[in-house]
C-alpha cells in the first residue's frame, strides 16, 4: 500500500533561518507531488506541484521553493524566512498515470512557528 | 477562481443527528471531492463526484452534485462523536485542487 511521510511534525525557527521540509512517498511510481500551506482554521492553500523529477511549477509568489530530487521525494525550502511563513505544511500525492479524476493523499503535516 | 466555499463555516449538532454541509464553485469542474481533517492532522480523501453523475454514497455519506447551480452537499446520517472535523470540498482543474475555507463540524455526546 502507498504511505506519505512528512518530517518534521512541529518546527519552531528564528526569522531569517532557512528551511528544509521533506516528503517521501512509498508504494507508488511517478506520482504527481503537492505542497499545501494551511493557516489557522482555514482552506489550504496550493504553494507548489510537481509532475516529474526536477519539474516543478509554483503557484503562488513567495519566500519558499520546492525541489524533487527523486521521484517520490518532495523538499520545502526557505533562505531566509519571514514571520509570514509561519503556518501548517501539508504534502500530498496523486496518481499521474492516465487522465481523469485523481484523489489526493496527505501526509500529517508540519506545524512551523517563526519567532 | 474555481474555489470551493463551504456553508456553514460551523455546524454543531447532536448525536444521532444528520449533518448536511453545502459547497459552492464558480467554474466548469472536471469532479468534486470532499475531504475530512481532524484537528493537527492532514486531509482524509472521503468521497468524489465526477461532473456527470448526481448522486454517490459511500457508508453514511452521501454526496450530492448540481452542476446547473454549481453547487454540491454533503450529508452524513446518524452521526458520531468520531464524525467532529473539518471538512472541505475540492473543485477538480487540470492539475490542481482548489480547496474552500472548510465547515468545522462538532457532533455533541
Amino acid at each position: 500500500s502507498q504511505t506519505i511521510h512528512q518530517w518534521p511534525a512541529t518546527l519552531v525557527q528564528p526569522v531569517g533561518s532557512p528551511l528544509s521540509l521533506e516528503c517521501t512517498v512509498e508504494g507508488t511510481s511517478n506520482p504527481n507531488l503537492y505542497w499545501y500551506r494551511q493557516a489557522a482554521g482555514r482552506g489550504l492553500q496550493l504553494l507548489f506541484y510537481s509532475v516529474g523529477i526536477g519539474q516543478i511549477s509554483s503557484e503562488v509568489p513567495q519566500n519558499l521553493s520546492a525541489s524533487r530530487p527523486q521521484d517520490r521525494q518532495f523538499i520545502l525550502s526557505s533562505k531566509k524566512l519571514l514571520l509570514s511563513d509561519s503556518g501548517f505544511y501539508l504534502c500530498a500525492w496523486s496518481n499521474r498515470i492516465g487522465t481523469g479524476s485523481r484523489p489526493q493523499h496527505f501526509g500529517d503535516g508540519t506545524r512551523l512557528s517563526i519567532l | 477562481s474555481q474555489q470551493g466555499e463551504e456553508d456553514p463555516q460551523a455546524l454543531s449538532i447532536q448525536e444521532g443527528e444528520n449533518a448536511t454541509m453545502n459547497c459552492s464553485y464558480k467554474t466548469s469542474i472536471n469532479n468534486l471531492q470532499w475531504y475530512r481533517q481532524n484537528s493537527g492532522r492532514g486531509l482524509v480523501h472521503l468521497i468524489l463526484i465526477r461532473s456527470n453523475e448526481r448522486e454517490k454514497h459511500s457508508g453514511r455519506l452521501r454526496v450530492t452534485l448540481d452542476t446547473s447551480k454549481k453547487s454540491s452537499s454533503l450529508l452524513i446520517t446518524a452521526s458520531r462523536a468520531a464524525d467532529t472535523a473539518s471538512y472541505f470540498c475540492a473543485v477538480q482543474g487540470a492539475q490542481k485542487l482548489v480547496f474552500g475555507q472548510g465547515t468545522r463540524l462538532t457532533i455533541n455526546p
